[in-house]
């Protein structure tokens, strides 16, 4: 069946770049998602990816895509405080399917 | 920023109660979720619905029933509460475009 996999903790510097990686099983993925989570909240979506697209960028995020891999890797350029909290990748197969979560990475910043 | 409003936001009582969850958006999406997560942990769809009388259970078996009698609002509802339904539970809305969802704050439920 569908499977999201992702590490569960990364640690960072303030200040560096973070890089949160994700595998999925379904080749037939249409929408790649990333969503966070702050403590105590529910998920905000951050970037979303569509499979016949490598690359997307949008200020601090870049979001690669490598199909023939199944691997989806989330960037935060110059990681802040601020991006203290948990991500999720998430992939459907389409627009009317249900999304498939991963378990999340928690992002811890070091000062 | 979303329109999708979830209380209460935190609900501790005893076990044998019935309660409700409520969830509501303003966003008109026929598609409504709710799942189930344990603090850092990951979701767990429980139950979801496709439109106005449309209700379907999720990956994670539950004890809770819901119903959809309104387009956006989808009310989650445990007849008997019990130590181990203790988790917050969060309700999304999906759009139709890119199937985007939509989080509620989440009720965070305590029974003891």
């Amino acid at each position: 069946g569908e499977d999201v996999e992702q590490s569960l903790f990364l640690s960072v510097r303030e200040g560096d770049s973070s890089v949160i990686n994700c595998t999925y099983t379904d080749s037939s993925s249409t929408y790649l998602y990333w969503y966070k989570q702050e403590p105590g909240a529910g998920l905000q979506l951050l970037t979303y990816i569509f499979s016949n697209m490598d690359m997307k960028q949008d200020q601090r995020l870049t979001v690669l895509l490598n199909k023939k891999d199944k691997h989806l890797s989330l960037r935060i350029a110059d990681t802040q405080t601020g991006d203290s909290a948990i991500y999720f990748c998430a992939e459907s197969m389409n627009r009317d399917d249900k999304i498939i979560f991963g378990k999340g990475t928690r992002l811890h910043i070091l000062p | 920023e979303a329109d999708i409003y979830q209380t209460p936001r935190y609900l501790v009582i005893g076990t044998g109660k019935k309660i409700t969850l409520e969830c509501s958006q303003t966003m008109g999406h026929d598609k409504m979720y709710w799942y189930q997560q344990d603090p850092g942990m990951e979701l767990h769809l429980i139950h979801y619905s496709y439109g106005v009388n449309s209700t379907e259970k999720g990956d994670l078996s539950s004890e809770s029933t819901v119903s959809r009698i309104r387009t956006e609002h989808f009310p989650l509802t445990l007849e008997s509460a019990r130590p181990s339904h203790t988790s917050q539970y969060l309700c999304a809305s999906s759009e139709p475009r890119y199937n985007e969802q939509f989080f509620g704050p989440g009720t965070r439920l305590t029974v003891l």
